[in-house]
């Protein structure tokens, strides 16, 4: 099983630049998650979707756009990048968000640094 | 001051000691998770739980609601499980996209 798979793994961008980075899971979930992470600091929410077509805000989300097309893929776009944007994002996906049997699949992470 | 806390922010223990790793929170939650990072960055999913005790392997993860505090316990530590242990809550009052993470628990395990 492939699970959640994040790509690009790493990426450097010169301020200004777009791009966007991919996540897909195989595993039917309703619930995707970008989150970044920075060093000292605790995973944080950019963007999250609750199903195909739905996307909200979440603690983080200025300078970033999401989409979910297709229920396996969640897209985090980077329009203008800057170099507050440097970090290491994750993306995440659940079945559903408040059963107590519902864990969390986690990619593996894409590093990005902006120059 | 965060919602979730973890202590210790580091440890360093020797092989075959037992380790625990404590998180406390100030928010009303309806799950608790116990995540693990790995040198390498990739982030698993150990525990999930919103009451009682969990046991997988060696590793045990506990939570007192009333108390607002986890722990995640690991008997006869491995140098394989140095990692950062993540715990992250869902708040019960918040939106169905956020959970709370702690800032981890650094574990090195030496042989």
């Amino acid at each position: 099983n492939a699970g959640v798979t994040q790509t690009p793994k790493f990426r450097v961008l010169k301020t200004g630049q777009s791009m966007t980075l991919l996540c897909a899971q195989d595993m039917n979930h309703e619930y995707m998650y970008w989150y970044r992470q920075d060093p000292g600091m605790g995973l944080r929410l950019i963007h999250y979707s609750v199903g195909e077509g739905t996307t909200a805000k979440g603690e983080v989300p200025d300078g970033y756009n999401v989409s979910r097309l297709k229920k396996q893929n969640f897209l985090l776009g980077l329009e203008s990048a800057a170099p507050s944007q440097t970090s290491v994002y994750f993306c995440a996906s659940t079945r559903w968000s408040w059963r107590a049997n519902s864990p969390l699949h986690f990619g593996n992470g894409t590093r990005l640094t902006v120059t | 001051k965060n919602e979730v806390e973890q202590s210790p922010q580091n440890l360093t223990a020797q092989e075959g000691e037992f380790i625990t790793i404590n998180c406390s929170y100030s928010v009303g939650i309806s799950a608790l998770h116990w995540l693990q990072q790995h040198p390498g960055g990739g982030i698993v999913s150990l525990f999930m739980l919103s009451s009682g005790k969990k046991k997988h392997g060696r590793l045990i993860a506990t939570i007192n609601i009333q108390e607002k505090h986890s722990s995640l316990h690991i008997t006869a530590s491995h140098p394989r499980d140095s990692a950062v242990y993540i715990c992250a809550v869902r708040s019960d009052g918040g939106s169905q996209g956020n959970l709370i993470f702690g800032k981890g628990t650094k574990l090195s395990v030496k042989p």
